[in-house]
């Protein structure tokens, strides 16, 4: 059973636009969320995470945007660059369990 | 992640073989996954551990097994494959800091694995 909803499944952006990327929720015991990014031919890393007391965390250009009342979350990649080519997993975590993965965006940035 | 190991990194099969992919990790964490991925999909759950005596299934532990030798260790069978199993395997180690804590999976470079 998927928990977690993330679209969209492919993306495309052009050299410095803003590349939007969205997950959504159901179990509001979930208290944390991070997002992985992983590169061909690598395995996934930890990216960048939030907590559900704050609504954003910065992280140099990446920005994670949380809405608790509507159960979403998202990554925005401002000026996206040829390097942040990738796919990008976002998760969420409660209690003692174990993360929980969205299905993945690929994301694209051409010249 | 050197300290997520996994071998071997690529293997071909034939179908019905018995094979084990291996894991090691040092950084001395108590979780550990397997996940496998196909092309252009996300990560599906095989199995998991949250310490050496604990074993549990993932969503899709049908055709696979796994054994958990020592903190350090987990391994990854595929009793008799099949070629649907072909795909990227990854290894994933994990903390988690509770309460009102975090968790970070710390993944292996993955097994690429075709079945014949």
């Amino acid at each position: 059973q998927q928990q977690v909803k993330q679209s969209p499944q492919s993306l495309i952006v052009q050299k410095g636009g803003i590349s939007i990327i969205n997950c959504a929720y159901e179990n509001t015991a979930f208290d944390y969320f991070p997002w992985y990014q992983q590169f061909p031919g690598k395995g996934p890393a930890l990216l960048i995470a939030i907590r559900p007391d704050v609504s954003e965390k910065k992280e140099g250009r990446f920005t994670i945007s949380f809405n608790k009342s509507a159960k979403q979350f998202s990554l925005h990649i401002m000026d996206s660059q040829p390097g942040d080519s990738a796919t990008y997993f976002c998760a969420a975590l409660f209690g003692n369990e174990k993360l929980t993965f969205g299905t993945g965006t690929r994301l694209t940035i051409i010249p | 992640d050197a300290d997520v190991t996994q071998t071997p990194r690529n293997r071909i099969t034939k179908t019905g073989k018995r094979i084990m992919l291996e894991c090691s990790q040092t950084k001395g964490h108590d979780r550990m996954y397997w996940y496998r991925q196909d092309p252009g999909l996300g990560l599906r759950l095989i199995y998991y551990s949250f310490d050496v005596k604990d074993i549990n299934k993932g969503e899709i532990s049908d055709g696979y097994s796994v054994s958990r030798q020592a903190q350090a260790k987990f391994s990854l069978s595929l009793e008799s494959a099949i070629p649907n199993q072909t795909a990227l395997y990854f290894c994933a180690t994990s903390d988690l800091h509770r309460p009102g804590g975090q968790e970070t999976q710390y993944f292996g470079p993955g097994t690429r694995l075709l079945v014949l």
